[in-house]
């Protein structure tokens, strides 16, 4: 399979746990974006890195969040002391950034629930 | 003002039927248009890029008005399986903004 992977793909935390998500892009696209989803919602933009510059943060990312791609590979964001209001669907997707070319690919979601 | 708004719907149609989704943009600096589906408890997936003169893909037609603000998805003969979600974006070079979705069900 050559799409954009997530692990896991579900998560239980308790209240004030630390959780880490994993993304692995597609192989060939240079940038990587996170988002998240609540039921009902569309998702909501967080972060991006091109090759393994972090370049953008949206005010959603409270410093309880942070995100890494190390070596311009793969990601991790990593949520500290989770709050209920974390619950939601962390998406990932790709993109080969060329110019003229926006289009992002998704991959199947980090559903977090936090009790 | 929500920067993505869409028809709240749901959408109930018979097969067969056409189904037209419409969806308004803020941000006037949005460079990047598209239609993502989503099925029930899985990822978008990208259906088509919309560009200001107009896109076909098979029973897909998509349009952009700049001008307006306004984006268009434009189903014809719906089948059982186009029910999904369907999502308007506008974006940046890096940023996608969604819509909160249009729900269609197509009925046999």
């Amino acid at each position: 399979d050559t799409g954009v992977s997530q692990d896991p793909r579900h998560k239980i935390t308790k209240r004030g746990q630390n959780v880490t998500f994993r993304c692995d892009p597609i192989s060939e696209h240079n940038r990587l974006y996170w988002y998240r989803q609540t039921l009902g919602q569309g998702p909501e933009f967080l972060t991006y890195f091109q090759n393994e510059a972090q370049l953008e943060k949206s005010r959603l990312l409270s410093d309880r969040f942070s995100a890494e791609r190390p070596k311009g590979s793969f990601s991790t964001l990593e949520i500290q002391r989770t709050e209920q209001g974390d619950s939601a669907m962390y998406l990932c997707a790709s993109s080969l950034w060329t110019s003229g070319s926006y289009e992002q690919y998704f991959g199947p979601g980090t559903r977090l629930t936090v009790t | 003002r929500k920067e993505v708004e869409q028809d709240p719907g749901p959408f109930n149609v018979p097969e067969g039927a056409t189904v037209a989704f419409n969806c308004t943009y803020s941000n006037s600096a949005s460079q990047s248009f598209f239609w993502y589906r989503q099925d029930c408890r899985k990822e978008p997936k990208l259906l088509m890029s919309v560009y200001s003169s107009g896109n076909e893909d098979g029973r897909f037609t998509a349009q952009l008005n700049r001008a307006s603000q306004y984006i268009s998805l434009l189903i014809r003969d719906s089948k059982l399986s186009d029910s999904a979600t369907y999502l308007c974006v506008a974006g940046s070079n890096y940023k996608l903004t969604f819509g909160k979705g249009t729900l269609l069900t197509v009925n046999p």
